[in-house]
């Protein structure tokens, strides 16, 4: 079975610096997704940025990169220039490619920005 | 653009009581999950349904049953509720039942409290 690893439960960092949450998975699939969700106080679950596995490429998202490591099954989040509003929970989540898998969450990192 | 409408965003209910909570998927997803969320915890995955038919289960109580009509639209029925079911009820919805970008999308959520 699938399992996702965030062994950072909070981190904290001063604005305008960058960041780097940590996450590891564990599968034997060649073929997932992975994601990086952001849960804010207001408790809705927005996604972040979004990675397919066959993709060599590291994406990215305006001031959100990731760092995808298939190999070594490591998929770490970088935020860049933080900000106030970055403040939130976030999940990282894997997903088979086969239809109707649902997402496999880490535990969630807590992130504070500091002012 | 249209996103994931969950209803009623809150709902508090006494122990033993029924509660019924509802999603409304984007126009033209086709898959609908349903999760819970307690509080500090990563996101459980309770149920799906493909094309009305259910899909996967996971870790649903057998108090809980849920159904997708023929709208797509999909109700999550909690009977003899229980103070443990307090808790953040997400719902989301993917298009092609999880293939394709592998995205899901997520509504607001409904938050019941049971007292």
């Amino acid at each position: 079975a699938q399992t996702v690893t965030q062994s950072q439960p909070e981190m904290s960092v001063q604005e305008a610096e960058t960041v780097t949450l940590s996450c590891t998975y564990d599968t034997s699939e060649s073929d997932y997704y992975l994601f990086w969700y952001k849960q804010p106080p207001s408790r809705q679950m927005i996604l972040v940025i979004r990675q397919e596995a066959y993709k060599q490429q590291n994406a990215t998202e305006n001031r959100f990169s990731v760092n995808f490591q298939k190999a070594a099954k490591s998929f770490s989040l970088k935020i860049s220039d933080s900000q106030l509003g970055d403040a939130a929970m976030y999940f990282c989540a894997y997903r088979s490619e086969d239809s109707n898998y649902q997402l496999i969450w880490g535990a969630g990192t807590k992130l504070i920005i500091k002012p | 653009a249209a996103g994931v409408i969950q209803s009623p965003r809150h709902l508090i209910k006494e122990k033993r009581e029924t509660a019924t909570l509802k999603c409304y998927p984007i126009p033209r997803h086709d898959t609908v999950y349903w999760y819970q969320q307690g509080p500090g915890q990563d996101p459980q995955f309770l149920i799906s349904f493909y094309e009305k038919m259910q899909s996967d289960k996971g870790s649903i109580p057998d108090r809980f049953s849920a159904q997708q009509f023929s709208d797509y639209h999909s109700e999550l029925n909690m009977s003899s509720l229980e103070l443990g079911d307090s808790a953040l009820y997400f719902c989301a919805s993917s298009l092609f039942g999880g293939s394709g970008t592998g995205e899901l999308f997520f509504g607001e959520g409904s938050r019941l409290t049971v007292l």
